[in-house]
């Protein structure tokens, strides 16, 4: 059955680095692409990045562009979030989230906490 | 960026009785392929989104079908015809229509009164 475990969460300094993983089993990464969503505890789900498909095409919102990069290892059906220049505000759980085939997510990982302090 | 406005944001319900959330976009969700790419979630407490309803109106497998997903352009409703107590938790709209970024509502808790 289609399952995604993250992991990589803990804490971590303002300004430092963390690689969340996100392993997929039950499907390819060939043919879905794969979202990043976070969401403060006790608050709202908001997006963050998505890789498409051809492993090429990525997307993210503007808070963390340039600070978070999206990618995959095909041969481990895995999907990476390197986190780099942390702040307090990206404190939040990290779920992956499958995508289906341009619907939008529909599959959820059980989630990675990370947090963010001095 | 479109946003997603949802009412209410707290939703306190009767056991047997029926529930709705209303879910609205500042920008129509017809994509141009003719679809509207709107979808919703249940979060249970302490779980993570699970989907329930795509494509407005599309129910996924599994889900009761005491759950309903309708509306068009901006405007957006998922009904509870009947809420049982495992239906408590939150529910968020997103819109997959126009992106990046995708954009998801405030969340509507739901709790038994």
């Amino acid at each position: 059955q289609v399952q995604m475990v993250e992991s990589g969460g803990g804490v971590v300094q303002p300004g430092g680095s963390l690689r969340l993983s996100c392993a997929a089993s039950g499907f390819t990464l060939f043919n879905f692409g794969m979202h990043w969503v976070r969401q403060v505890p006790g608050k709202g789900l908001e997006w963050v990045a998505v890789i498409w498909s051809d492993g090429n095409l990525k997307h993210y919102t503007d808070s963390v562009k340039g600070r978070f990069t999206v990618s995959r290892d095909i041969s481990k059906n895995t999907v990476y979030l390197q986190m780099d220049s942390l702040r307090v505000e990206d404190t939040a759980v990290y779920y992956c989230a499958r995508e289906q085939l341009g619907v939008g997510p529909d599959y959820w990982g059980q989630g990675t906490l990370v947090t963010v302090s001095s | 960026d479109i946003v997603m406005t949802q009412s209410p944001l707290s939703l306190p319900v009767t056991l047997g009785q029926p529930a709705s959330i209303s879910c609205r976009s500042s920008q129509s969700l017809v994509h141009s392929d003719g679809n509207t790419y709107l979808t919703w979630f249940q979060q249970r407490p302490g779980q993570s989104p699970r989907r329930l309803i795509y494509k407005v109106s599309n129910r996924d497998s599994g889900v009761p079908d005491r759950f309903t997903g309708s509306g068009s352009g901006t405007d957006f409703t998922l009904k509870i015809s009947r809420v049982e107590a495992e239906d408590v938790g939150v529910y968020y709209c997103l819109q997959g229509t126009q992106w990046p970024p995708w954009t998801f509502g405030q969340g509507t808790k739901v709790e038994i009164q």
